[in-house]
């Protein structure tokens, strides 16, 4: 199995002020993804990035998001001007299906163990 | 998105199988049915999907009924490890890199 690496593990920020979650899967994937979890909440989907565009994306990924691949390897998300509500775990996934060189259709998605943010 | 609907929680005995079940009875027919599960302080992790017919790999196997309109995960020996909450998602095969919809999910308790 694939193994998506989320940095950091806790981020720790003042309302107002960006943030960067990396995500650092090993292998070539296709398609990216970001989730949270609000503390005690369901998990709730971002939005899925491919082929260095933004795919999907939810109601909740408003202006104040953004993610970009910026060297072929980390996908990152930004916060541009932190909440005291965006405090969450941040998940990121890829598709993989074992033994296929690219994605085929409702191949599983592999999550990272997150990033908890923490907005004070 | 279809919904599903599992129970809130359900409980079981170590080294005794469990089988958790899920309805959905809007699915369509591009819809594949998915299970994670997520343990404490981890992300989701992957169980087992399928389509139409029953599917078995080394976590679980996945029985379909044969309407579509119901499913259960089967975990054949429960451990404490498997102690998590599992959810059933339905994912619509048309679209490739589609989201996954996450419910509340079954929070499943094994006692030793």
């Amino acid at each position: 199995e694939p193994e998506v690496t989320q940095t950091p593990s806790h981020q720790v920020t003042q309302m107002g002020q960006e943030v960067i979650l990396r995500c650092v899967p090993i292998s070539n994937h296709l398609y990216f993804y970001w989730y949270r979890q609000i503390l005690g909440q369901k998990v709730e989907f971002l939005v899925s990035f491919y082929n260095n565009e933004i795919s999907e994306k939810s109601e909740i990924f408003d202006d104040q998001f953004s993610v970009e691949r910026p060297d072929g390897s980390n996908f990152t998300l930004k916060i541009r001007s932190t909440k005291l509500e965006d405090s969450a775990m941040y998940f990121c996934a890829i598709d993989y299906h074992p033994g296929q060189g690219t994605v085929s259709y409702n191949s599983p998605l592999h999550f990272g163990n997150g990033t908890r943010l923490t907005v004070t | 998105d279809a919904k599903t609907t599992q129970p809130n929680s359900m409980e079981s005995n170590e080294e005794e199988p469990v089988h958790l079940p899920c309805n959905h009875s809007t699915i369509s027919g591009t819809d594949y049915i998915h299970w994670y599960r997520q343990l404490p302080s981890q992300g989701p992790e992957y169980v087992i999907h399928g389509l139409t017919s029953n599917v078995n790999n080394r976590m679980a196997s996945l029985a379909i009924a044969e309407d579509r309109k119901s499913s259960t995960l089967i975990l054949h020996r429960a451990t404490l490890r498997d102690a998590a909450v599992y959810y059933c998602i339905l994912r619509d095969v048309r679209t490739s890199g589609s989201r996954l919809t996450f419910g509340e999910g079954t929070q499943l308790t094994v006692n030793p």
